[in-house]
């Protein structure tokens, strides 16, 4: 299994809305992240998560939550959104986090209105 | 700074033709170097890396040679076809778990 699975694909939320973006992966890696990618840019690093510990946070609004359950499993949780905060929400992995290739997922493209 | 510069797109082209997307960066220390590829409604896949210099990259046809000495990194595939139209990201990694991406080319082949 060398898949990052993302969940939902598509989500519409409103500015008053509390919703969670999902990620999974199996093959045993240790560092996962989440990317931010508006239309026609490259993604954006958000946050990553070096043994389920959060290592780096680049400045994101405190409206977004990450979370790591467990060394398969990210979440991002929303809260009171902008509607500039609709963007295309990439979660990806490597196997320690040090210099590797990144297996993303396909994405949750997130519509805030 | 570590940054990324990447030619403007589109590159259009027609089916068999050559493929040249430059790539310059700026880093300090000695980056690793990567191409990712993305294409329509989907994440972004490891095309190919180098981690020191003079070392070439290759994978399905593409091709890049890590180059400190002018600081680039260029894609190159000698014949193109339908199937490669995606948008392409040059990305470099200073091995701080920060891939630092350029603004990426989109890539349209023609029949």
């Amino acid at each position: 299994d060398t898949e990052v699975t993302q969940t939902p694909k598509h989500l519409v939320m409103g500015m008053t809305n509390k919703k969670s973006l999902k990620c999974e992966q199996h093959m045993g890696h240790r560092a996962m992240y989440w990317y931010k990618q508006k239309a026609k840019k490259p993604p954006e690093l958000m946050f990553v998560y070096s043994y389920e510990k959060l290592s780096i946070n680049e400045s994101v609004p405190s409206r977004f939550s990450p979370e790591c359950p467990n060394s398969s499993l990210l979440n991002l949780h929303l809260h009171a959104l902008q509607p500039e905060d609709s963007a295309l929400y990439l979660c990806a992995s490597t196997r320690t986090g040090s210099n590797e290739k990144l297996f993303f997922g396909s994405g949750t493209q997130l519509s805030v209105l | 700074g570590n940054s990324v510069t990447q030619m403007e797109g589109p590159v259009t082209l027609s089916e068999e033709a050559f493929l040249t997307i430059n790539c310059t960066y700026t880093a300090t220390g000695y980056p690793s170097l990567f191409w990712y590829v993305q294409y329509p409604g989907e994440g972004l896949q490891l095309l190919l890396k180098a981690t020191k210099a003079d070392d070439k990259g290759s994978n399905k046809g593409f091709e890049a040679t890590y180059r400190k000495e002018t600081t680039s990194f260029h894609l190159e595939k000698g014949s193109v076809q339908v199937s490669d139209s995606a948008v392409y990201f040059c990305a470099l990694n200073t091995g701080f778990q920060k891939l630092v991406f350029g603004t990426g080319t989109r890539l349209l082949v023609s029949p």
